[in-house]
């Protein structure tokens, strides 16, 4: 099936505030509130910040916030640090046979 | 605090086997669902396989059905993915991934698989 879409790469500044998009289908960031964000430092594993749409785990900084409208969800940073610098991926349950289903990644640059 | 160790990953040719282990601690294994996660040089994870914590409900992606399976071992806390007929395309970091309901909260460090001649 089809990688959910994100955008290939966002920038910004130390201290601003940076969006990242997820777009999908009916079938899955818009029929479940099952969206998951991962953030992954070069050479390193994906670790999770965000879970169903918008729940932080522990130890996750307040940050890092989800949403979602529609077939869209929208993971945003608050506030940017060095440490940010990173690829972010986003995951949803899907109704395909897979269950899971990633986005493309998102490589964010802080300036 | 939990573990995930993926081991067996290394260079293989075309067409041969690898089998890849994740040694789970930490946290009781047998209560939950694991999946295999790939990531190819350069590019996005890919989901690749799942197994129900009693290990009797599996599930795989088109792309390696019928060359791979995965199993588990609940007695030695492990997870095992057995990969045979190994394409060029089979390359890349192989994760295992403890999933508690729809979202993956702990990732192993992979281990990288290499099919080339």
């Amino acid at each position: 099936q089809s990688a959910l879409t994100q955008p290939a790469s966002v920038s910004g500044s130390p201290g601003q505030s940076i969006t990242i998009s997820c777009t999908g289908t009916s079938s899955d960031v818009g029929g479940y509130n099952y969206v998951s964000w991962y953030q992954q430092h070069p050479g390193k594993a994906p670790k999770l910040m965000i879970y169903d749409v918008s729940n932080r785990p522990s130890g996750v900084p307040d940050r890092f916030s989800g949403s979602k409208s529609g077939n869209t969800a929208s993971l945003t940073i608050s506030g940017l640090q060095a440490e940010d610098e990173a690829d972010y991926y986003c995951s949803s349950y899907t109704s395909s046979s897979t269950l899971v289903v990633f986005g493309g990644g998102t490589k964010l640059t802080v300036l | 605090e939990v573990q995930l160790v993926e081991s067996g990953g290394g260079l293989v040719q075309p067409g041969g086997s690898l089998r890849l282990s994740c040694a789970a601690s930490g946290f009781t294994f047998s209560s939950y669902w694991m999946h295999w996660v790939r990531q190819a040089p350069g590019k996005g994870l890919v989901w690749v396989s799942r197994i129900k914590s009693d290990g009797r409900s599996t599930s795989y992606a088109d792309s390696v059905k019928g060359r791979f399976t995965i199993s588990r071992d609940n007695a030695k806390n492990t997870l095992y993915l057995q990969m045979n007929s190994l394409r060029a395309e089979d390359t890349a970091v192989y994760y295992c991934a403890r999933v508690p309901s729809t979202w993956y909260d702990y990732w192993g460090q992979g281990t990288l698989v290499t099919v080339s001649s």
